[in-house]
């Protein structure tokens, strides 16, 4: 069955640390692939996507991110995480083959971050 | 300019009450989707509107829920009936033209809706 994964659920970081968020998916053919970012009572906000080319994305926020089509995973990354990156982080795919023009995204469960002084 | 905007951003309800839920995309932008985002989880897709048209409503769990977008712009979620399970927070997202060259949905701060 298609599927998003997100493994963790939550994760704690030292602020300053590095992080990585983990999002593997399982489809046919490699999906779109997205990144978003949901601060309490804030919208979902696009950190960074991927359709095709260079497998490391760069993305707003500091934020990067790296396809890898042998591991069927799009992992999220940053190098030194600031105390305002707490937030809820959601992989997100298009399959290829979506009608055109209907964008609609499927989510993985999400990844709770929580920084630490 | 506006973001989208969603109406309103709380609202509760008791079980077998009709509700509406509104979204006001960004100007300009054709289509229009509805996920649903339950408790822990990620947001779900609900429906989705090219110009005035449901283009595809196969998100929608059953027929208590419609919605609609007479002039190609704002939209209302209604659910009929509601029931417990309906909780949630809904969320609405535009994009430019839906077409994959942009792909870039912008999200509304949703309304949470509580059945009790």
């Amino acid at each position: 069955a298609q599927s998003v994964t997100q493994p963790d659920i939550h994760i704690t970081v030292s602020e300053g640390a590095s992080l990585e968020l983990r999002c593997n998916y399982s489809y046919g053919a490699t999906p779109y692939l997205f990144w978003y970012v949901q601060s309490p009572g804030q919208g979902l906000q696009l950190l960074l996507k991927y359709f095709s080319g260079d497998t490391l994305v760069q993305g707003i926020k500091g934020f990067e991110a790296e396809f890898k089509r042998s591991q069927s995973s799009f992992n999220l990354r940053k190098p030194s995480v600031h105390w305002s990156d707490a937030a809820e982080y959601f992989c997100a795919v298009v399959p290829l083959l979506s009608n055109f023009g209907n964008e609609k995204l499927t989510f993985g469960t999400g990844t709770r971050l929580t920084i630490i002084p | 300019g506006a973001g989208v905007s969603q109406t309103p951003s709380n609202k509760v309800t008791e079980k077998g009450k009709y509700v509406e839920l509104r979204c006001d995309p960004i100007s300009g932008h054709t289509a229009l989707y509805w996920y649903r985002q339950s408790l822990g989880q990620g947001p779900e897709f609900l429906i989705y509107f090219q110009g005035t048209g449901a283009a595809d409503d196969s998100g929608l769990p059953n027929d208590r829920f419609f919605a609609v977008r007479p002039e190609g712009s704002v939209s209302t979620l209604k659910i009929q009936r509601t029931e417990r399970g309906d909780s949630a927070v809904y969320l609405c997202a535009s994009s430019f033209d839906g077409q994959r060259s942009s792909y870039e949905q912008y999200f509304g701060p949703g309304t949470r809706l509580t059945v009790t």
